[in-house]
Parts: structure tokens; sequence; C-alpha cells
């Protein structure tokens, strides 16, 4: 099976202060879509930020960043001053060109203490 | 409402009862995929519908489990004989099918309790 491995399942930051959550995935193909998608008790997951694997310059969204290894199948995400509202489960996720279904890694639920 | 919304946002049920849960998509998303997320877990794939048909049932995890969209548009997982290891929460999300990238947006999720 094509996995998505997450090998923390908790991390936490002080409030202000920079994060990296870690994510390493398996896949055969050398098409294929990365994400990282935030869930907060509410439930409803949010993409926070994608990376296109053709693409070697790292993904950035206003405070998050990725580092993308491809070689390493290495897919991080960095969170830059974090806030009191970042405080969620955060799950990695693989999708392929023409394959409609997301593979999800297990999650890190991060807390971000004032 | 602009997001994809899902019905009932809670369900228990007794084992071997049977529960419908809908999802409605954002409108004008042809692409519609159901989830179920255990306790603990990472969203795992159930099925996808391109407009009316399901293009990928392959995580459906017996023949329990079925779902339809007739009209392209609302979809309803159907649980038969249901068992309490069908307990978790049920996520739906759809997509505006572009050439490529698929960037699904989820709803709420149904957290089913099969007691």
């Amino acid at each position: 099976a094509q996995t998505v491995t997450q090998s923390q399942p908790e991390m936490s930051v002080q409030e202000a202060e920079t994060v990296t959550l870690s994510c390493t995935y398996d896949t055969s193909e050398s098409d294929y879509y990365l994400f990282w998608y935030k869930q907060p008790p509410s439930r409803q997951m949010i993409l926070v930020i994608r990376q296109e694997a053709y693409k070697q310059q790292n993904a950035t969204e206003n405070r998050f960043s990725v580092n993308f290894q491809k070689a390493a199948k290495s897919f991080s995400l960095k969170i830059s001053d974090s806030q009191l509202g970042d405080a969620a489960m955060y799950f990695c996720a693989r999708g392929q060109g023409g394959s409609e279904k997301l593979v999800f890694g297990k999650g890190t639920k991060l807390t971000v203490n004032p | 409402g602009a997001g994809v919304s899902q019905t009932p946002s809670n369900k228990v049920t007794e084992k071997g009862k049977y529960v419908e849960l809908r999802c409605d998509p954002i409108s004008g998303h042809t692409a519609l995929y159901w989830y179920r997320q255990s306790l603990g877990q990472g969203p795992e794939f159930l099925i996808y519908f391109q407009g009316t048909g399901a293009a990928d049932d392959s995580g459906l995890p017996n023949d329990r489990f079925f779902a339809v969209r007739p009209e392209g548009s609302v979809s309803t997982l159907k649980i038969q004989r249901t068992e309490r290891g069908d307990s978790a929460v049920y996520l739906c999300a759809s997509s505006r099918r572009t050439s490529d990238f698929n960037e699904q947006f989820f709803g709420p999720g149904t957290r089913l309790t099969v007691l």
C-alpha cells in the first residue's frame, strides 16, 4: 500500500515561534500532489497549502511554507509566528494526477501555548 | 450556503440498523468524495463520484456500504446492518474538476455512533 507517514503524533509550540511538522510518503508515480490540511475541533478539513510534485520551488502561503524533498519523499510544513488559532490536527495527504482519492497520514496534534 | 454541507451532524443508531448520511456539495462541483475517519486516524477514502456515476468505489469496505448520486449533486451514503466498527466520522468533499489538480473542499462530517 502506498502510505503517508506522520511520525509526530503531537507537537507544541510557543505563540509567535516557529514549528515544523514532518511528513514522508510513498509513491511509485512521478505525477502527484501533496497537501497539508488543518482540522480544528469543528471537524472541518481546511486546506492549508499544496505542492505539485513537478514544481521544484517550495510552496508558501503567508505564515505557512513547505520543505519538499522529492528524492527523499519528504514534505514538511513550517508554521512561522504561530498563533493560538493554529492549534488543530494537521494532516499530510497525497493525491495523484488522474486519481481522485487522497491518501492521508494519521495526523499531528499541534498545541500552541500562550 | 457556499460550503459543503452534511446531514445529520450526529447519528446514533443500534447495531443492525440501516442509516443514510447525506452530502450537499458546493454548487457546480462535479466531483464528490466520501471518506471515513476513525478515532485517532486520518480520513480514509471510500468512494468518488464524477457526475452521477461512481468512478472509483475501491474504498468501500464491504457490500453493506453503498452510495448514490442520482442527479449529479446531492449524494447519500447508505450503510446496511450497521456494526459497532462502523462508528466513525464520515466526511464528504467536493471539487470542481480541473485538468490535473483536484482541490477538495470538505464538509463538517457526520459522526456515526453504533451502539
